[in-house]
């Protein structure tokens, strides 16, 4: 079955460490992909988007994302985290180009500490 | 900036209620797309529609249905609701068809069924 994997549940990260998320999907293009964050108690908010092209994306609030067509994979990264970054992230993708329907990973929860 | 509303952001309903959930959108979007969030599963599709008087089921259709009279709106109900209908319920809107468009959420509405 075609899926989106966030293998981290929760991750722990102190503030100004970096950070990295990771997200693997199974389907058989390249889909479009994309990452959102919600903050408590807030709608989400996308961060970044991958249709094409230069496989490093960057996104909004200082975050970056890299696409691997081996691995299936599309990782965020943030080299130096703010408390305000304390959010739940999802990874989504929508498999090919005629499909409305984004599928949505189960979310990673990240906490900062001072 | 493109705005989506909810009608509620908590909500409290018994076995059995006819329960009306609304979403707004007021950019002429022509897509929106009722969510349903749960912990550990993240965000799954229940219905979308792509125009008015249009829809198409998403992947958990079963207990629900929607309307959408006015392009601005899309109405997602629950004929009679059930305590496993407890969840998070999110409405998004988009502009383009397809994998091209970013989704905008509303808040969300908490949905307690007792």
């Amino acid at each position: 079955a075609q899926s989106v994997t966030q293998p981290d549940i929760h991750i722990t990260v102190s503030e100004g460490a970096s950070l990295e998320l990771r997200c693997n999907y199974s389907y058989g293009a390249t889909p479009y992909l994309f990452w959102y964050v919600q903050s408590p108690g807030q709608g989400l908010q996308l961060l970044l988007k991958y249709f094409s092209g230069d496989t490093l994306v960057q996104g909004i609030k200082g975050f970056e994302a890299e696409f691997k067509r081996s691995q299936s994979s599309f990782n965020l990264r943030k080299p130096s985290v703010h408390w305000s970054d304390a959010a739940e992230y999802f990874c989504a993708v929508v498999p090919g180009e005629d499909d409305y329907k984004l599928s949505f990973g189960a979310g990673t929860t990240v906490t900062v500490r001072a | 900036d493109v705005k989506v509303t909810q009608s509620s952001r908590y909500l409290v309903k018994r076995t059995g209620e006819k329960v009306f959930l609304e979403c707004v959108q007021d950019m002429d979007h022509e897509n929106m797309f009722w969510y349903r969030q749960d912990p550990g599963l993240g965000l799954r599709l229940i219905y979308f529609s792509y125009d008015v008087k249009m829809k198409e089921k998403g992947d958990i259709p079963e207990g629900y249905s929607v309307s959408r009279e006015k392009k601005e709106r899309f109405s997602l109900i629950l004929e009679s609701a059930s305590t496993n209908q407890t969840s998070m319920y999110l409405c998004a809107s988009s502009f383009l068809p397809g994998s091209a468009s970013e989704e905008y959420f509303g808040p969300g509405t908490r949905l307690t069924v007792t």
